[in-house]
């Protein structure tokens, strides 16, 4: 196990078109989350899963963005019909809730550029 | 509100002086508070979490209640601790952080 592992890396993208990105967390982890980061800025929560269930998304998740994980394993994080507010680093991270530890372990990232 | 503070974007300090990161925090609860640090080219990771009062790299930090507070102190910086600091927040059991805007150490030869 390498760790939390997301693809692409980078990703550009003409304004108007769809975007999905994949994470695989570390595989004992039954928590995952998606943060955005923007330039100059902490990174902001979005969503997160525990097993397959989606328990929470940001206010800041328009009605363009989804995030599934279907079988409790990796996760997808789509944006439709992108805007060049779209651009950002998107995190993803996961964690265990058997240890009652609540850090993360991050992935590296993707970065979204919207042209 | 839920807001975490880092009032300083930058802070330089020279090799063997002390370093003292600021963090603030606005929470109603019993948070949970962290620092993770992102080297150069590196990814997010976690540096220390207050209930294990742990030391890690040289660094500590004490959760004040009272002053709503949780910085990060290191006795002697060294040139390798240059990174961007973040300090985080959970609470409520949501395990899901609020990120403060970030601190960017240098440390100067």
């Amino acid at each position: 196990d390498t760790g939390v592992s997301q693809n692409p890396r980078h990703k550009i993208t003409k304004r108007g078109q769809n975007v999905t990105f994949r994470c695989d967390p570390i595989s004992e982890h039954n928590r995952l989350y998606w943060y955005r980061q923007t330039l100059g800025q902490g990174p902001e929560f979005l969503t997160y899963f525990q097993n397959e269930a989606q328990l929470e998304k940001s206010r800041l998740l328009s009605d363009r963005f989804s995030a599934e994980r279907p079988k409790g394993s990796f996760s997808t994080l789509e944006i439709q019909r992108t805007e060049q507010g779209d651009s950002a680093m998107y995190l993803c991270a996961s964690s265990s809730t058997w240890t009652g530890d609540y850090g993360y372990t991050f992935g590296s990232g993707t970065r979204l550029t919207v042209v | 509100a839920q807001r975490v503070t880092q009032p300083e974007k930058l802070l330089s300090v020279f090799k063997g002086a002390p370093v003292e990161l600021k963090c603030n925090y606005s929470y109603s609860g019993s948070p949970e508070l962290f620092w993770y640090v992102q080297y150069s080219r590196q990814r997010l990771q976690l540096l220390l979490r207050h209930i294990s009062r742990e030391s890690i790299k040289g660094f500590t930090a004490d959760l004040n209640k009272g002053e709503t507070s949780f910085h990060l102190k290191k006795p002697f910086a060294q040139e390798e601790d240059s990174a961007m600091y973040y300090c985080a927040l959970s609470g409520g059991g949501t395990y899901k952080y609020i990120f403060g805007t970030g601190t960017r150490l240098k440390v100067l030869a």
